[in-house]
């Protein structure tokens, strides 16, 4: 079975910290992504990379950042945190090529106080 | 600019009868198109696919169809059964690297006893 492992459950963190948030997925999969999910919006493609060390903006950039330095690890970063980045924040990976269905890890609802 | 849309916010069915969720895309590029369940505190998890040269994918309890000139998919759940009772996210994809797919909002179903 497919194992994506996100770091923290639960998070609360202060308006203009810098926040982590880690992922990692144990299929040799060469495609990650970085959602996050919000009432009445489904989710949001914020990131995501198909190759160590690459990275691509999804739907909703604006405020973060991701870093892929290894195959098995995508981490996305909130570089000074807004209260309007609460919310649930969803990792995915899947092999790369056409038609592969994205593996997704149990999440981290972040709370930026 | 919602390019997978899923216009019921929630749906209840009784058990032992037919679950109908239904998704809408506007992106005729679209060749790839999955359901995912949602639990509570979960990440989701991935229920069924269908490509674009089908219109029709079985298993077991759960069948999608595909109307491409309409642009249309849903998910026939039968029998329906309490432990369904969850969110139905549709989401789909073009076969590009990176293998990013669009989501739709979510359907909420429950399935009464």
């Amino acid at each position: 079975d497919v194992k994506v492992t996100q770091s923290s459950r639960y998070l609360v963190k202060r308006t203009g910290e810098k926040v982590f948030l880690e992922c990692v997925q144990d299929m040799d999969h060469e495609n990650m992504f970085w959602y996050r999910q919000d009432p009445g919006l489904g989710l949001r493609l914020i990131y995501f990379s198909y190759d160590v060390k690459m990275k691509e903006k999804g739907d909703i950039p604006e405020g973060y950042s991701v870093s892929r330095e290894k195959k098995e690890r995508f981490s996305l970063i909130l570089e000074s945190a807004s209260t309007n980045q609460t919310s649930m924040y969803l990792c995915a990976s899947s092999f790369g090529g056409a038609s592969q269905p994205q593996h997704f890890g149990d999440g981290t609802r972040l709370s930026i106080l | 600019d919602q390019q997978v849309k899923q216009n019921s916010p929630s749906l209840s069915v009784q058990e032992g009868r037919i679950s109908i969720l239904n998704c809408d895309y506007t992106n005729s590029m679209f060749d790839y198109f999955l359901w995912y369940k949602k639990y509570p505190a979960e990440g989701p998890t991935f229920l069924i696919s269908i490509s674009s040269i089908k219109d029709k994918n079985e298993d077991g309890r759960f069948t999608v169809f595909l109307n491409k000139s309409a642009k249309h998919l849903s998910l026939h759940i039968v029998p329906s059964q309490p432990g369904d009772s969850a969110v139905y996210f549709c989401a789909a994809s073009e076969t590009l690297p990176g293998n990013q797919f669009y989501f739709g909002t979510g359907t909420s179903l429950t399935v009464i006893p």
